[in-house]
């Protein structure tokens, strides 16, 4: 497809289950963003990758996030032992700079997962 | 560090009257400044972006923003409302050495027919 895409729509796991979110970013883009949204609030940064490199892993709220894009293309938030407070919008972003350059590139989003933890 | 602030929570306009949705940054640098707009169970659409070079710029669907370096503001225009209009908008700066985005928190424009 030409835009982001983003798999499941929406996720409902009980408290303490492991989750797998994945995005598929349009194609040939280097960059890749995984941004939370916690309902009624704007986005907030959680990893970066360029390529398969996770070079910012700084919003990660805890050790139970983890990302990962092994081939440089495909990304996946896995959340594991889920908490109530992982409960919201998880959206994946990417654009088209090129390796080590910052650049003025927009990042496209797409249409994000609903994550519920009952 | 750098942040964005909305201050208005909620906007109500005509359709066919003005639109401005206001919008205030905060960079320790030069601001890269971006508008989205979020339709209901859809991700953030991209609107307009101010790099560099003239103050007004202009974006999809009529829209437009005015960057403030004094005032450090970038509010959102449109001259024309449109019920179609409706969402919740989202400004969002990142310094020109930064890559990641920081978000306001959105307000919800509402026009009516």
């Amino acid at each position: 497809g030409a835009g982001v895409s983003q798999s499941p729509r929406y996720k409902v796991a009980k408290r303490g289950q492991d989750v797998a979110l994945r995005c598929d970013p349009i194609s040939g883009h280097v960059s890749l963003f995984w941004y939370q949204q916690a309902l009624g609030q704007g986005p907030e940064f959680l990893t970066y990758f360029q390529n398969e490199a996770q070079l910012d892993k700084s919003g990660l709220p805890s050790d139970r996030f983890f990302a990962e894009r092994p081939e440089g293309s495909v990304s996946t938030l896995k959340i594991q032992r889920t908490q109530q407070e992982d409960s919201a919008v998880y959206l994946c972003a990417s654009s088209s700079s090129l390796a080590g350059g910052i650049g003025t590139d927009t990042q496209y989003f797409g249409p994000g997962t609903r994550l519920t933890v009952l | 560090a750098q942040s964005v602030a909305q201050p208005e929570d909620q906007v109500n306009v005509a359709e066919g009257n003005p639109l401005t949705v206001k919008c205030t940054y905060s960079v320790s640098g030069n601001p890269y400044l971006f508008w989205y707009v979020q339709y209901p169970n859809r991700g953030l659409q991209f609107l307009l972006k101010y790099i560099t070079g003239d103050n007004l710029v202009k974006g999809s669907y009529g829209f437009e923003a005015e960057f403030n370096k004094s005032q450090t503001s970038f509010h959102l225009k449109k001259p024309s409302a449109l019920v179609s209009d409706s969402a919740l908008y989202f400004c969002a700066v990142r310094d020109i050495n930064d890559y990641k985005l920081s978000f306001g928190a959105g307000t919800t424009v509402t026009v009516r027919a």
